[in-house]
Order: structure tokens, then C-alpha cells, then sequence
């Protein structure tokens, strides 16, 4: 089954509101997480990245933190836009079998103006 | 723009059919992802291809097959196509395919099995 996943299918905010999108995995031997943006008809977009001998990562308007405590993975949006609107999903790799990425379900965010 | 291509964008044929999906990786690329992406699975890794050779295996299924050419494209054959193959399938390449490299993802092609 998936060994990545997301706490809440849907998220909606106001344009200008930070966003927070959680995600928790189970493989505690995954060292490698992305988060991917996808909007409607098109493939996922590739949005920022962290290896787990971090806890966080700054990308422009966007933030990864990784709690491996927990086993836990979240993406901030700062100042979110409507053009944010999109399926977010976590993807881990597990650094065997290949490098093949393990997909959550997503969370679709909707941003409001 | 990824830099990833595929084709076509649509496909619509029946079920017993056979279809090949086509992808080709940005520039530079020797790694090359097939994902199937349906509403009830998620997104799911199939199979990925490093220089002409095949390094990994996920959910596919006998009735798929794929490979890699010479020139770094690579195709996605299905076969013997079921109702429950309609999906959206997508490629990705990345520059190695090492562990913690970043695969980047073409636009889809959208499959639509009657």
C-alpha cells in the first residue's frame, strides 16, 4: 500500500494567507522527499526537495519542513496566490528498488481572491 | 515546460487493443519514468529505463511493456487493453537516475479505454 500520505484531501485559503499542506510517511528508511504541484492537465510540477539530513528547506514563497521524529513532512506557501491553486502532492524515495518516487494521494488547495 | 514531451496527448480505443505512448526525456537525460495516474491508485511508478536498460520495476503489468532507444526516447506499449487501463500515464526523466536526483514530468497522455 502507500507508504506516503497526506492528513486533509482539501485545502482552501485566502488569497494572501499562508498555507500549510502536511503529508506523513511511514518508511523510516526513505531519505529523499519532493513535493509536486499539479494543476489541471498537466503533469506534476516539481516545486522543492529535501534529503533527510535536513529539517528545512527555503525555496522562493515556499518552505519543506521534515520532522523524521514524527515522520512528517509539510509544505508552507507564504502569501499564497490564486495561481497556487493546484493538487499538491509528497512523493518519498526510499533509496532502494531503484528510484522509483512513492506518490501520497495529494491535497487539492484552493485559493480564494 | 519540463522539457518533457509526449505523445499524444489523447488516446480513445477500445478494450483488446494495443496502444503505444511515447516520451521524450530533456535534454541531457539518460533516465526515463512511466507513472499511471488514476483516481482511485494515485500516482504509481511502473518502470524506468537508464541508458537502453531497464534499472527498475513497479506495479506494471504483463500486458505492459517498455523500452528505452538508442536515442534516449522511450515508449510505453499496452496491451490487451481493460476498462480499468484508462488513466492518465506520464513520463519523467532525470539526469542519472540516482537516488535523490529530481525527475521532471511531461504533460500526461490522457487514455480513455470503451
Amino acid at each position: 500500500g502507500e507508504s506516503v500520505g497526506l492528513h486533509l484531501p482539501t485545502l482552501s485559503v485566502q488569497e494572501g494567507d499562508n498555507s500549510i499542506i502536511n503529508c506523513a510517511y511511514s518508511n523510516s528508511a526513505s531519505d529523499y522527499f519532493i513535493w509536486y504541484k499539479q494543476e489541471s492537465g498537466k503533469g506534476p510540477q516539481f516545486i522543492i526537495d529535501i534529503r533527510s539530513n535536513m529539517d528545512k528547506r527555503q525555496g522562493q514563497r515556499v518552505t519543506v519542513l521534515l520532522n523524521k521524529t514524527v515522520k512528517h513532512l509539510s509544505l508552507q506557501i507564504a502569501a499564497t496566490q490564486p495561481g497556487d491553486s493546484a493538487v499538491y502532492f509528497c512523493a518519498e524515495n526510499i533509496g532502494q528498488a531503484g528510484t522509483a518516487l512513492i506518490f501520497g494521494k495529494g491535497t487539492t488547495l484552493s485559493v480564494s481572491s | 515546460d519540463s522539457g518533457v514531451t509526449q505523445t499524444p496527448k489523447h488516446l480513445i480505443t477500445a478494450t483488446g487493443q494495443r496502444v503505444t505512448l511515447r516520451c521524450s526525456p530533456r535534454s541531457g537525460d539518460l533516465s526515463v519514468y512511466w507513472y499511471q495516474q488514476s483516481l482511485d491508485q494515485g500516482l504509481q511508478f511502473l518502470i524506468q529505463y537508464y541508458n537502453g536498460e531497464e534499472r527498475a520495476k513497479g506495479n506494471i503489468l504483463e500486458r505492459f511493456s517498455a523500452q528505452q532507444f538508442p536515442d534516449l526516447h522511450s515508449e510505453l506499449n499496452l496491451s490487451s487493453l481493460e476498462l480499468g487501463d484508462s488513466a492518465l500515464y506520464f513520463c519523467a526523466s532525470s539526469v542519472s537516475g540516482r537516488i535523490q536526483e529530481t525527475q521532471y514530468f511531461g504533460p500526461g497522455t490522457r487514455l480513455l479505454v470503451l
